[in-house]
């Protein structure tokens, strides 16, 4: 069965300045893998996918990720963070149809 | 309007009490899911649905039951509420069994249960 790991629970990041978010993904195949954010209040609304080809993938936003197969990771990362960008991101693994969430990570924005 | 719709968005019941939370979605997606959310968990599946009257259960089914009669609709009853199903609820819809489909959210459902 696949899982997915965020070691980071709560992250704190000053605005302008750069995010990385972990994802760490156990699968037996090759993973369908996603980054999803969720603003307070509202549904989950996905940034980005990846399955095959270029291990770089941008999505909205301005959030890319890189997928490390040798890591088993798939980190979201972004140049500079908006304030707007406060929010929980969750890492996601793909099987057939369903999908296997990590437990997510806060992002905190200061001025 | 289009999309997936929740309803209601905020519930308070006591233990025992049967409630039904309700997702409708306007896309005509074969496949249906709920999921809670928890503070430490992430989201965790507890039903799906593959088409109308195709069900499935999650990694967190027990305590709920699911049902399908027509493609737009996925209610999700929980036949005797008790408090460990405080929880978030929400509802998503993807139109293929590819796992690369995006999954569409509802905006949630927030149930406590006293």
């Amino acid at each position: 069965a696949q899982s997915v790991t965020q070691p980071d629970i709560h992250i704190t990041v000053s605005e302008g300045a750069s995010l990385e978010l972990r994802c760490n993904y156990s699968y037996g195949a090759t993973p369908y893998l996603f980054w999803y954010v969720q603003s307070p209040g509202q549904g989950l609304q996905l940034l980005l996918k990846y399955f095959s080809g270029d291990t770089l993938v941008q999505g909205i936003k301005g959030f890319e990720a890189e997928f490390k197969r040798s890591q088993s990771s798939f980190n979201l990362r972004k140049p500079s963070v908006h304030w707007s960008d406060a929010a929980e991101y969750f890492c996601a693994v793909g099987a057939d149809y369903k999908l296997s969430f990590g437990a997510g990570t806060t992002v905190t924005v200061r001025a | 309007d289009a999309g997936i719709t929740q309803s209601p968005r905020y519930k308070i019941t006591e233990t025992g009490r049967q409630v039904t939370l309700m997702c409708h979605q306007t896309w005509s997606h074969s496949y249906m899911f709920w999921y809670r959310q928890d503070l430490g968990h992430g989201l965790r599946l507890i039903y799906y649905s593959a088409a109308a009257d195709i069900t499935d259960k999650g990694e967190v089914p027990d305590g709920y039951v699911v049902s399908r009669s027509k493609t737009e609709n996925f209610p999700l009853t929980l036949e005797s509420a008790t408090r460990s199903q405080t929880s978030v609820y929400f509802c998503a819809s993807t139109p293929g069994a590819s796992g690369y489909n995006e999954q569409f959210f509802g905006p949630g459902t927030r149930l406590t249960v006293l």
